[in-house]
C-alpha cells in the first residue's frame, strides 16, 4: 500500500533558523505532492504542491520543497523561519492509480522559539 | 464562497449515544472526503465519494461509522453507538475530481465522547 513518511516528529527551532522537513514517500508510478500547514487551533491549508515539471516549487510564505524522484521524497524548507510558523507540517500524496485518494504522513510538529 | 462548512465545531457526548457531523462542500466541488485526526494515528482518510456515490471506505473503523451524502451541497458522518476511543477532530474536504486535486479542508469538527 502506498505511505509517506515523515521522519521528523518534532523540531524545535530558533527564529531565523534553516529548516529542513523530511517527507518519503513508497510508490513507484507518478505522484502528485503536497505540504499542508495547520495552524494552532485551525484546519489544514496548502502550503505548496507538486505535479509535474520544475522538481523545485515555490509555495506561500517562503517555503518551498524539492522533489527528489530517485530518493522518492519531497523535503520541505525554508532558509529563515519565523515565530509565525509555529505550526503541524504534513506531507501527502496521491498515487497515479487513484486520482482522488490523498494519504497523509504522521505529521512533524515545528516549534519556534523567539 | 464560504469555504467547506462543518458542523458541530464542537461536541462532547456520552459513551453510546450517536454523533452525527456534517458537512458543506464547496459549490461545484463534485469530490468530497471525510478524514480523523488523533494524535496517535494522525490524518486517517475514512471514506471519500465521487458525485455523490461513495468510492472508497476501505478506512472507515467499523460497522459504527456510517457515511452518506444524498446531494451534491451535503454529507454527514454518524457513529452509532459512540465509543471514547472515537474522540479526535473530523474533517472534511473537496475538490473537483477533474484537474488538480487540490483538497479544501473545512474547519473541523472536535468530538469528545466520555
Amino acid at each position: 500500500a502506498q505511505s509517506v513518511s515523515q521522519h521528523n516528529h518534532h523540531v524545535i527551532l530558533s527564529e531565523a533558523a534553516s529548516l529542513e522537513l523530511g517527507c518519503n514517500y513508497s510508490y513507484g508510478g507518478t505522484v502528485n505532492l503536497f505540504w499542508y500547514v495547520q495552524y494552532p487551533g485551525q484546519h489544514l491549508q496548502l502550503l505548496l504542491k507538486y505535479f509535474s515539471g520544475d522538481p523545485l516549487v515555490k509555495g506561500i510564505k517562503g517555503f518551498e520543497a524539492e522533489f527528489i524522484k530517485s530518493k522518492f521524497s519531497f523535503n520541505l524548507r525554508k532558509p529563515s523561519v519565523q515565530w509565525s510558523d509555529t505550526a503541524e507540517y504534513f506531507c501527502a500524496v496521491i498515487t497515479g492509480g487513484a486520482t482522488n485518494k490523498l494519504i497523509f504522513g504522521t505529521g512533524t510538529l515545528l516549534a519556534v522559539q523567539p | 464562497d464560504a469555504g467547506v462548512i462543518q458542523s458541530p465545531r464542537h461536541e462532547v457526548t456520552e459513551m453510546g449515544q450517536e454523533v452525527t457531523l456534517r458537512c458543506k462542500p464547496i459549490s461545484g466541488h463534485n469530490s468530497l472526503f471525510w478524514y480523523r485526526q488523533t494524535m496517535m494515528r494522525g490524518l486517517e482518510l475514512l471514506i471519500y465519494f465521487n458525485n455523490n456515490v461513495p468510492i472508497d471506505d476501505s478506512g472507515m473503523p467499523e460497522d459504527r461509522f456510517s457515511a452518506k451524502m444524498p446531494n451534491a451541497s451535503f454529507s454527514t458522518l454518524k457513529i452509532q453507538p459512540s465509543e471514547p476511543r472515537d474522540s479526535a477532530v473530523y474533517f472534511c474536504a473537496s475538490t473537483l475530481s477533474s484537474g488538480a486535486n487540490v483538497l479544501t479542508f473545512g474547519a473541523g469538527s472536535r468530538l469528545t465522547v466520555l
